[in-house]
């Protein structure tokens, strides 16, 4: 079955500690993508990766880091997540000119 | 910043009624894709329409495109509880296919 797999789905964290969210996809998509999704604010881009080792910067990159060293893997990294971090995230993936496949979402709240 | 914004931004019909949301751009797009997100979960695409298409059906969803007015409208006829969900158009950012924006959204009940 063609997924994005994100996880962990949930997580309560303290402020500091460094944290990874891992997403996979199984599509052999080129594009993976990260969005954050807070209230009243839809979603917002983080980070995008066109290829392996091909990342570049979203919308709201602050705080956040990403590699791609596989094509099926797209990790997050909060270095030193802070209570402005606590949010609903997801991870995307797609080929071109198709829509994007979207994960489950991970829910993080940093204390 | 937003490319696509919703209206109405919540929605609340009875079972079998049709909802209709609309969806409004700034920039020239060469497509408009519809999602939609459950409670909690992930999104989901619906339906893209291409720039030089003005309809397009799936099942109990129509979906129409107005370039002129940068505009997009989603209908879902004969409305169900279980199409209760949030609905989000996107829109390519740029020349990139890649690349969407996202509206805030148009959260949807439907009263059994």
């Amino acid at each position: 079955e063609a997924q994005v797999t994100q996880n962990p789905r949930y997580l309560i964290t303290v402020t500091g500690k460094k944290l990874t969210v891992t997403c996979s996809q199984n599509m052999n998509h080129e594009y993976m993508s990260w969005y954050r999704q807070d209230p009243g604010l839809g979603l917002r881009q983080i980070y995008y990766s066109m290829n392996v080792e091909v990342t570049d910067k979203g919308d709201v990159p602050e705080g956040y880091k990403v590699s791609r060293k596989e094509k099926r893997n797209f990790p997050l990294i909060l270095e030193s997540p802070s209570p402005n971090q606590t949010s609903l995230y997801f991870c995307a993936s797609s080929t071109l000119g198709q829509p994007q496949h979207f994960g489950d979402g991970t829910r993080l709240s940093i204390l | 910043s937003q490319q696509g914004e919703e209206d109405p931004q919540a929605l609340s019909i009875q079972e079998g009624e049709n909802a209709t949301m609309n969806c409004s751009y700034k920039t020239s797009i060469n497509n408009l894709q519809w999602y939609r997100q459950n409670s909690g979960r992930g999104l989901v695409h619906l339906i893209l329409i291409r720039s030089n298409e003005r309809e397009k059906h799936s099942g109990r969803l129509r979906v129409t495109l107005d370039t002129s007015k940068k505009s997009s409208s989603l209908l879902i006829t004969a409305s169900r509880a279980a199409d209760t969900a949030s609905y989000f158009c996107a829109t390519p950012r740029g020349d990139s296919s890649y690349k969407l924006i996202f509206g805030s959204g148009t959260r949807l009940l439907v009263r059994p």
